[in-house]
C-alpha cells in the first residue's frame, strides 16, 4: 500500500511568485486535507477536498487555492508569495471524512 | 476559534524517566488525537480518544482525555531515546468536516 507522497520535498521561491505544491493520496483514499505548519508551529488547517469538491476551509486568504483530481491526487496553490508563506506544507489524506489521516512528508518552501 | 494549549513546550528529560505532557482548552471536542513528528517527516497518529474519561494505552505511553473532553495528557513510563520527537495534539470539533486544530507542541528530548 502506497503512502502519501508530496512533492517537491524542498523549494524556494521569491516573493510575488507563484507555487504548486502536489500531494499523491494512499490509495483507497478519497479525503485530502492540506495544513500549513510554520517554525516552531503546529500545522494550521488550510483547507479539505472530498471528492473533488472542496470540503471546508481555515483562515487563509483567497490567494491559497486547491484543486482534487479524479484519482483524488490534490494541489495546493499559492499566489503572490509572501515571506510569512515559507512554511512546511503538509498534506494528509483519509479513506474518508472524519476518518484517520495520515500525513506525507511535507514541503518546505522557502520565500526570499 | 477552538484553541489548544500544550505544555510545557520543551522538556529535556534522562533516559529512564518518567514524564506527563498535557494538552487545554476552553472548548469541547469531538475527539482528540495525539501524534509524534520527527524532524523533516510529517506528523504520525499514535491515538485517538473520543469518550470523555476515556484511557488508552499504546506499550510505554498512557493517554487520557478529560471528562469534560477539553483535555488530555499523555504519560511515558521510562523514556528512551527513540520518543524523542515532537508531541502534537490536535481536536476535531466536528461540523461535518475534517478541520483539526493542533496544539504548538512539545518537543521533548531524551537523553542516553
Amino acid at each position: 500500500e502506497t503512502g502519501v507522497t508530496q512533492s517537491p520535498t524542498h523549494l524556494i521561491k521569491t516573493r510575488g511568485q507563484q507555487v504548486t505544491l502536489r500531494c499523491s493520496s494512499q490509495s483507497g483514499h478519497n479525503t485530502v486535507s492540506w495544513y500549513q505548519q510554520a517554525l516552531g508551529q503546529g500545522p494550521q488547517f488550510i483547507f479539505q477536498y472530498y471528492r473533488e469538491e472542496e470540503n471546508g476551509r481555515g483562515n487563509f486568504p483567497p490567494r491559497f487555492s486547491g484543486l482534487q483530481f479524479p484519482n483524488y491526487s490534490s494541489e495546493l496553490n499559492v499566489n503572490a508569495l509572501e515571506l510569512d508563506d515559507s512554511a512546511l506544507y503538509l498534506c494528509a489524506s483519509s479513506l474518508q471524512v472524519n476518518t484517520e489521516a495520515f500525513f506525507g512528508q511535507g514541503t518546505r518552501l522557502t520565500v526570499v | 476559534t477552538q484553541l489548544l494549549e500544550q505544555s510545557p513546550q520543551f522538556l529535556s528529560i534522562q533516559e529512564g524517566e518518567n514524564l506527563t505532557v498535557y494538552c487545554n482548552s476552553s472548548s469541547v471536542f469531538s475527539s482528540l488525537q495525539w501524534y509524534r513528528q520527527e524532524p523533516g517527516e510529517g506528523p504520525v497518529l499514535l491515538v485517538t480518544v473520543v469518550t470523555g474519561g476515556e484511557v488508552k494505552k499504546l506499550k510505554r505511553l498512557t493517554f487520557q482525555f478529560g471528562d469534560a473532553r477539553k483535555d488530555s495528557s499523555l504519560h511515558i513510563t521510562a523514556a528512551q531515546p527513540g520518543d524523542t520527537g515532537l508531541y502534537l495534539c490536535a481536536g476535531e470539533g466536528g461540523g461535518g468536516y475534517q478541520k483539526v486544530t493542533f496544539g504548538i507542541g512539545t518537543k521533548l528530548q531524551v537523553i542516553p
